[in-house]
């Protein structure tokens, strides 16, 4: 079956360290990859996404590449910023019906 | 355009009511989908929609939910015979062009009391 498995939180840095939040997946075909970022008490929204291997996703300063042979997609920064601290989504879709599949998050805090 | 709406905010039931749930999507998104989401875990996936059509339903939907989308426009989540397990945050999300452009209402949070 199709299921994504990401790194536990909370995770807490300080500002300008650098991130990276753990994203497997298990998946039929080839499926589409996400992030999506769910800041205190917003909706849910897109960070970034992949559609094929080696495809690298980024958007405000957060990357991830497509890994096809380690079926990771691992999330990024180089340096947070306090405003970062948000609770993040792994997400796949396994065709073009569109439904996704999600991790169970990883809640990360960035401290002054 | 104003967005996913999702209509109410906030839902306190008694436990055997019934609840009706309202969503909105962007106006030109062909597409509609509903998420349960509980403390601690990702969204899971529900139902979908195409314009009118429902075209999938997941397994972990029980008899006691149905959805809705009349005229291709707004969609409905009904829950009868609400049980406390179905506390949650139910999502809803409509996009054009399948996963890739997909925008996420705010949510109705559900409580069964």
């Amino acid at each position: 079956g199709n299921s994504v498995t990401q790194m536990e939180g909370p995770v807490t840095l300080s500002e300008e360290a650098f991130l990276t939040i753990n994203c497997t997946y298990t998946a039929t075909g080839y499926p589409s990859l996400f992030w999506y970022v769910q800041y205190p008490g917003e909706g849910l929204q897109l960070l970034l996404k992949a559609t094929k291997a080696d495809d690298k996703g980024s958007n405000k300063g957060f990357e991830a590449t497509y890994r096809k042979e380690t079926t990771s997609f691992h999330l990024e920064k180089g340096s947070v910023q306090v405003s970062d601290s948000a609770v993040y989504f792994c997400a796949l879709s396994p065709n073009q019906g569109g439904k996704l599949i999600f991790g169970q998050g990883t809640e990360l805090s960035v401290k002054p | 355009d104003t967005g996913v709406s999702q209509d109410p905010r906030h839902k306190i039931t008694k436990r055997g009511q019934n609840v009706t749930f309202r969503c909105d999507p962007i106006s030109e998104h062909n597409r509609l989908y509903w998420y349960r989401q509980t403390l601690g875990q990702g969204p899971e996936f529900l139902t979908y929609f195409q314009n009118e059509a429902q075209l999938e339903k997941s397994r972990l939907l029980s008899d006691r939910f149905s959805a809705e989308r009349p005229k291709g426009s707004f969609s409905t989540l009904e829950i009868q015979r609400t049980e406390q397990g179905d506390s949650a945050m139910y999502l809803c999300a409509s996009s054009l062009d399948g996963p890739l452009g997909y925008t996420f209402g705010s949510g109705t949070r559900l409580t069964v009391v």
